[in-house]
Parts: C-alpha cells; sequence; structure tokens
C-alpha cells in the first residue's frame, strides 16, 4: 500500500526560528494534508493542498504540493511556543481508495523559550 | 460545543474481555470514520461510514473489530478478546461528503494489560 515517510523525525528549534519539514510518498495522491496533533487530543487539519505545484497559505503557516504529486513541505514561520506538537502530512485520493486518508509517521517539534 | 465526541477517554482492560467505544460525529455530518493510532506513529485507517453504511473496511480490522452505526448518527467500536497488541489510541472523525475536511474526536486509548 501507500506509504508517506516525514523528514525530519523531530525537532528542537528557538523560539522565533522558521522550520520546515517535509514529506514523501511512494506513490501518488490527488490530495495532500497537514494535520497537527497536541498531547492527548485528535488531529487538527492545518492547511489541505488539491493541486499539483499548489502553494497555500495559513497565517504563518505555508504549505506545497509537490509537482510530482508525490511529496509536499510545511514552513512555519517565527516559531512560537504553541506551536509544539506533532506534525502529519496526509494523503488522500490517488491509488488508494478516494475516501480513505494516508498519514506519515509524524514530525514531532519542541520549541525553546 | 458541537465537535466530534468520544467515549470513555480512557479504558483499560484485562486481555480476553470485550470492549466497545462510542463515537459521536458532529451532527450534520453524513460520514464517519475509524482510526487507530499507535505510539509514535501517524492515524491508521480502520472503517468507514457514509450514513448506516460501512462502505470499507481496512486489513488491520481483523474479525474480533466490528463497527456500527445504526442510525447513521453515533457510531460503536466493539473488539473482542481483545489482545495486548490492541493497545492504542481509537480515533474517530466525521465530515460532511467526501471532499471536506475530516473532524477528529479527542480519541479513546485503550490499554490491554
Amino acid at each position: 500500500g501507500q506509504q508517506l515517510n516525514q523528514s525530519p523525525q523531530s525537532m528542537f528549534i528557538q523560539e522565533g526560528e522558521d522550520v520546515s519539514m517535509n514529506c514523501t510518498s511512494s506513490s501518488i495522491f490527488n490530495t495532500w494534508l497537514w494535520y497537527k496533533q497536541d498531547p492527548g487530543e485528535g488531529p487538527v487539519l492545518l492547511i489541505a493542498l488539491y493541486k499539483a505545484g499548489e502553494l497555500t497559505s495559513n497565517g504563518r503557516l505555508t504549505a506545497q504540493f509537490g509537482i510530482t504529486r508525490k511529496d509536499s513541505f510545511l514552513n512555519i514561520s517565527a516559531s512560537i511556543p504553541s506551536d509544539v506538537g506533532i506534525y502529519f502530512c496526509a494523503g488522500q485520493g490517488g491509488e488508494t481508495s478516494y475516501d480513505k486518508v494516508i498519514f506519515g509517521p509524524g514530525t514531532s517539534l519542541s520549541v525553546i523559550p | 460545543d458541537t465537535g466530534v465526541s468520544q467515549n470513555p477517554r480512557h479504558k483499560i482492560t484485562k486481555r480476553g474481555q470485550n470492549v466497545t467505544f462510542r463515537c459521536d460525529p458532529i451532527s450534520e455530518h453524513n460520514r464517519l470514520y475509524w482510526y487507530r493510532q499507535t505510539l509514535g506513529q501517524g492515524p491508521e485507517f480502520l472503517t468507514y461510514f457514509q450514513n448506516e453504511a460501512q462502505l470499507e473496511k481496512s486489513r488491520l480490522l481483523s474479525d474480533r473489530f466490528s463497527a456500527e452505526r445504526p442510525k447513521g448518527s453515533f457510531s460503536t467500536l466493539e473488539i473482542q478478546r481483545t489482545e495486548q497488541g490492541d493497545s492504542a489510541m481509537y480515533l474517530c472523525a466525521s465530515s460532511l461528503g467526501v471532499d471536506n475536511e475530516q473532524f477528529f474526536g479527542p480519541g479513546t486509548r485503550l490499554t490491554v494489560l
């Protein structure tokens, strides 16, 4: 089945720094999604990308849908303590069931004040 | 608050016992999804419903697992004869149609001793 890889696995950064994380897939998706999960909570959708090459921003977050449809990145600018959490990329559609969302293993972000 | 709710939030059981979890989706959402999440991993799709119809089941969903959504509103996930490998966070999500965001509940954390 389709698998997603995320890098880095974890990050420790100073408050105010910019962050960049990546997601790659073994096969194509029609939609890329980025979620954030806080401890003890379910994931919350941050950004959704629907077209290859699409670049979308949501406040300090920017994400891009790779041209090959097999990768995506998420950037966070000027990090703040509340950015701490686990960031998951996810793909939907493509070679899987249209409705099923496939999640990556996550990138754990720690922000040092 | 009219978000997705799950009960119980935590469940500790002995191996071999049966457990049942409940998910109440956002009221107008016709799609309901179940995921399993183990430590250090992203959520893995288990099954989903459109209204009361169960449309897809993952190979992860062994015959000890059964999910229902009898009236197209709340859903239950039952695990029979629990095993230690069933220990995980069980997440429920709902959406209004296939193209719309899946909203996640806080999850039920199952520990099988």
